[in-house]
């Protein structure tokens, strides 16, 4: 079975740039979630996806972070326009049961 | 507000000798508090879920415990491919998102 899958591995862009993560959640898998992990500090919640509607999105920092679910398939991440501080490793995970999530191997996001 | 603290932050091992790693946590009524590995790199990957205090899990050399306050992983008998980064999480009020600790970085060697 395969696994979350996470695309780019890395992306590196200037200030002001707009870039796209994408994640492909494990198949069947109706919850989807994505976090990041700035340097030094801990993995901190962005949002939740149940299927194509957003369940939770407090954890979004502000209206530059655009959170997309087509279909209740894979999910992309925009960024637009991109800051210093968004910097850090963006990662992907689903699951089935509330809480035992299956991350991806993350985006790092150099800006 | 939930919080999760881990102890110690990095931890040094010689291979066979066991030790512990510290998660305790503050929110309002536990719903799951989860044991993560993290290899540099990679993604988080599912360790065990503990719900309820006096829970035990165990997988190879790992054995996690849960009290009302806080869980405990222990580590028995390492080895330097137990070297890794062990993250504690749990679910936040609404159930819709994981609070993670900073983590215990691991190191065992040979």
């Amino acid at each position: 079975e395969a696994g979350v899958t996470q695309f780019p591995s890395h992306s590196v862009i200037e200030k002001g740039q707009t870039v796209t993560l994408r994640c492909d959640p494990i198949s069947g898998h109706d919850n989807l979630y994505w976090y990041r992990r700035v340097m030094g500090k801990e993995i901190k919640f962005l949002l939740h996806f149940v299927k194509e509607s957003k369940q939770d999105e407090s954890g979004m920092p502000n209206n530059r972070f655009l959170a997309e679910r087509t279909g209740g398939t894979y999910s992309t991440l925009k960024v637009q326009p991109a800051e210093l501080e968004d910097s850090g490793v963006y990662f992907c995970a689903s699951s089935q049961v509330w809480g035992e999530a299956f991350f991806g191997q993350g985006t790092r996001l150099t800006v | 507000e939930d919080q999760v603290t881990q102890s110690p932050e990095a931890l040094r091992l010689q291979e066979g000798e066991s030790s512990s790693l510290n998660c305790s946590y503050t929110v309002s009524g536990l719903r799951g508090l989860f044991w993560y590995r993290q290899d540099p790199g990679k993604g988080p990957e599912f360790l065990f879920t503990l719900y309820s205090a006096g829970e035990e899990k165990e997988k190879e050399r790992l054995k996690a415990t849960l009290t009302k306050k806080e869980s405990f992983l222990h580590i028995t008998a390492p080895k330097p491919e137990d070297s890794a980064t062990y993250l504690c999480a749990v679910q936040n009020q609404a159930g819709t998102a994981l609070i993670f600790g900073k983590g215990t970085t691991l190191s065992v060697s040979s």
